[in-house]
């Protein structure tokens, strides 16, 4: 069936970096556009980025913007966020998203994976 | 960005119940309204789609409509296994944002 399954947290000091992995399986990972998510703790759900199918476009959210970098490698079947200069208000579960497909624009998230939790403190 | 608010922030019910949560968004965003459900520690599941479209394999007692705007999501009859926090997200603009989340609980 369609998995993901998230993996790279940790504990990380103000300014350090991190790079998150989200494996794929049960789907054609090359034809899905592929989204980034985050939930700090007690806190709600924030969209943190997006990649399409073939990589050729990639967006963020405006907090993460010049810190973040997500990007994919299709013979891996996996999706990845580098996450820069991190900041204690970083801190956050962060789950990855199928996406939509390349004759699609944005479309609910109709699986997720379970998360990887990160924590940015000195 | 587009704003979406999200009332009650927490409710309480009884076994039974009818339960209805609300969405408004800030400017018109068709019907790219989903709403989803997160229980403790898991991964938010996805109830509706397009405002009123149930998604596979999720219980009949979960509805959702809409009007211009606004944005009703309705559960008929509440089962103990209902008690989450629901979320609901609009995906008809980048960044995509979701309300603040209604907690629900078992009087």
């Amino acid at each position: 069936q369609v998995q993901l399954a998230e993996s790279g947290g940790g504990v990380v000091q103000p300014g350090g970096s991190l790079r998150l992995s989200c494996a794929a399986s049960g789907f054609t990972f090359s034809s899905y556009g592929m989204n980034w998510l985050r939930q700090a703790p007690g806190k709600g759900l924030e969209w943190v980025a997006f990649i399409s199918f073939d990589g050729g476009n990639k967006q963020y959210v405006d907090s993460v913007k010049g810190r973040f970098t997500i990007s994919r490698d299709t013979s891996m079947n996996t999706l990845h966020l580098q996450l820069n200069s991190l900041r204690p208000e970083d801190t956050a579960m962060y789950y990855c998203a199928k996406g939509p497909t390349r004759s699609q624009w944005l479309v609910p998230f109709d699986t997720w994976g379970q998360g990887t939790l990160v924590t940015v403190s000195s | 960005d587009i704003q979406m608010t999200q009332s009650p922030s927490s409710l309480s019910a009884s076994v039974g119940d009818r339960v209805t949560i609300t969405c408004q968004a800030s400017q018109d965003i068709n019907t790219y309204l989903a709403w989803y459900q997160q229980k403790p520690g898991k991964a938010p599941r996805l109830l509706i789609y397009g405002a009123s479209n149930l998604e596979t394999g999720v219980p009949s007692r979960f509805s959702g409509s809409a009007f211009r705007t606004d944005f009703t999501f309705t559960i008929t009859s509440l089962q103990p296994e209902d008690i989450a926090t629901y979320y609901c997200q609009q995906y008809d603009l980048l960044p995509i944002t979701f309300g603040q989340g209604t907690r629900l609980d078992i009087k």
